[in-house]
């Protein structure tokens, strides 16, 4: 099967540096993403990594690692309003991109 | 403005009663997908859509139904719904496969 797995929740200040890890289980995917989602909200697409390595968007940075099958966001500068739930997701290959199946997601509570 | 629209935002109903939950999207992409997410379960994929009238199941597609015949809308359809498909449901679309999804803003359904 494929299967994503990341922490259920972390706890962070704010000003400080997080990260959220997601490993998987699937073999053939386009590339790793990942999401965040507010309450009751709707979720935001974040990051892309197709290759491994580092993709740098401003606070949030994202890194792959096709041979450990791990993945990770980092945030940085955290502020208030980054907390949400953070969603990793792959695209599977088998379905030509159309099936994305996403990790439970890591509830990032940010304290003053 | 580049968007995802669904309708209703929130739908109260009966058991039995058929309805439909309809989706839209301006930004020309090919791909569609609608998902359900229940506290605990994260997001799930009920049934994605590669283009015109080429639909496939996710992992939840039981006592759900869908069609693409304009790339624009991917309606759901739930023909005899049943209180087990009370929850908050999410539209997306993207371009090809190394894209992030866009979502809509949700669907929060009950079934009584």
């Amino acid at each position: 099967g494929q299967s994503l797995e990341q922490p259920s929740e972390v706890t962070a200040v704010e000003g400080a540096i997080v990260q959220i890890n997601c490993t998987y289980q699937t073999s053939g995917f386009y590339g790793l993403s990942w999401y965040q989602q507010h309450d009751g909200g709707a979720p935001t697409f974040l990051s892309y990594n197709a290759l491994d390595g580092l993709e740098e968007t401003g606070r949030f940075s994202s890194f792959l690692s096709r041979s450990d099958s791990y993945g990770y966001l980092l945030l940085q500068e955290l502020q208030m309003k980054d907390s949400a739930s953070y969603f990793c997701a792959v695209r599977a290959k088998k379905n030509q991109g159309g099936k994305l199946i996403f990790g439970q997601g890591t509830e990032l509570s940010v304290k003053p | 403005e580049a968007q995802v629209t669904q309708n209703p935002r929130y739908l109260i109903t009966v058991t039995g009663k058929k309805l439909t939950v309809t989706c839209s999207q301006n930004m020309n992409h090919e791909y569609m997908s609608w998902y359900r997410q229940d506290p605990g379960l994260g997001l799930r994929q009920i049934y994605y859509s590669m283009n015109v009238e080429v639909t496939d199941k996710g992992d939840v597609p039981e006592g759900y139904k869908v069609s693409r015949k304009e790339k624009r809308n991917f309606p759901l359809i739930l023909e005899s719904p049943s209180p087990n498909q009370t929850s908050l449901y999410f539209c997306a679309s993207s371009f090809g496969q190394a894209y992030g999804y866009t979502f809509g803003s949700g669907t929060r359904l009950t079934v009584v």
